[in-house]
């Protein structure tokens, strides 16, 4: 069943402005990554952020992780119309295979 | 570069015809994903080989099945598509014990 619930599923904005995904999930994790997924491509991993930690940066990129709230959130920052994508929330659970759980996705469009 | 392959990238075959999707990978990593991604939906994962253990998500049907003759390579067949299994199949691949999986650029499957 699917874990990870974003919103909203659709986001529309200006170059420049900053952009906030959310991800709501149900059971317990071991850590949440965000992916993208460009048109008919596949997914690359954006940021990593372990059930232990409560925010982490990369480039223009910021995620935040509520364990009690059992939600995340993706804030890109002076969005570019290059960050047009579908933005996927994936938990993942512990152990030698480690099985993500993707959500439905949030489609970003960054217009010019 | 390194990287994860996968062929061909556009697939079209016939109710019933039998299909088999390639996945190549140079990471030297030994778990290796497939998942199924319908239209507007979360990526859905089918099975998962942690070198050469087979793992089968419980309900992916019969109808897949998959080969892994050695670490670079791994196969989806789809012994009998029907309509409902047009698709993009992703692969990804990752290290046992790390978190964040690499993924090719998919194939999407269309059944006539």
């Amino acid at each position: 069943s699917q874990q990870g619930e974003e919103d909203p599923q659709a986001l529309s904005i200006q170059e420049g402005e900053n952009a906030t995904m959310n991800c709501s999930y149900k059971t317990s994790i071991n850590n949440l990554q965000w992916y993208r997924q460009n048109s008919g491509r596949g997914l690359v991993h954006l940021i990593l952020i372990r059930s232990n930690e409560r925010e982490k940066h990369s480039g223009r990129l910021r995620v935040t992780l509520d364990t009690s709230k059992k939600s995340s959130s993706l804030l890109i920052t002076a969005s570019r119309a290059a960050d047009t994508a579908s933005y996927f929330c994936a938990t993942g659970d512990t152990g030698a295979n480690s099985k993500l759980t993707f959500g439905k996705g949030i489609t970003l469009s960054v217009r010019p | 570069d390194a990287m994860v392959i996968q062929n061909p990238r556009y697939q079209v075959t016939q109710f019933g015809k039998p299909v088999t999707l390639s996945c190549s990978q140079t990471l030297n990593h030994n778990v290796m994903y497939w998942y199924q991604q319908k239209s507007s939906q979360a990526p859905k994962l089918l099975f998962h080989y942690y070198d050469k253990d087979f793992n089968n998500e419980a309900d992916t049907p019969d109808n897949f099945q998959s080969r892994r003759p050695n670490t670079s390579f791994c196969f989806l067949d789809i012994r009998s598509p029907g309509l409902g299994d047009a698709a993009m199949y992703l692969c990804a691949t990752n290290l046992a014990y790390t978190d964040t999986q690499y993924f090719g650029p998919g194939t999407r499957l269309t059944v006539l």
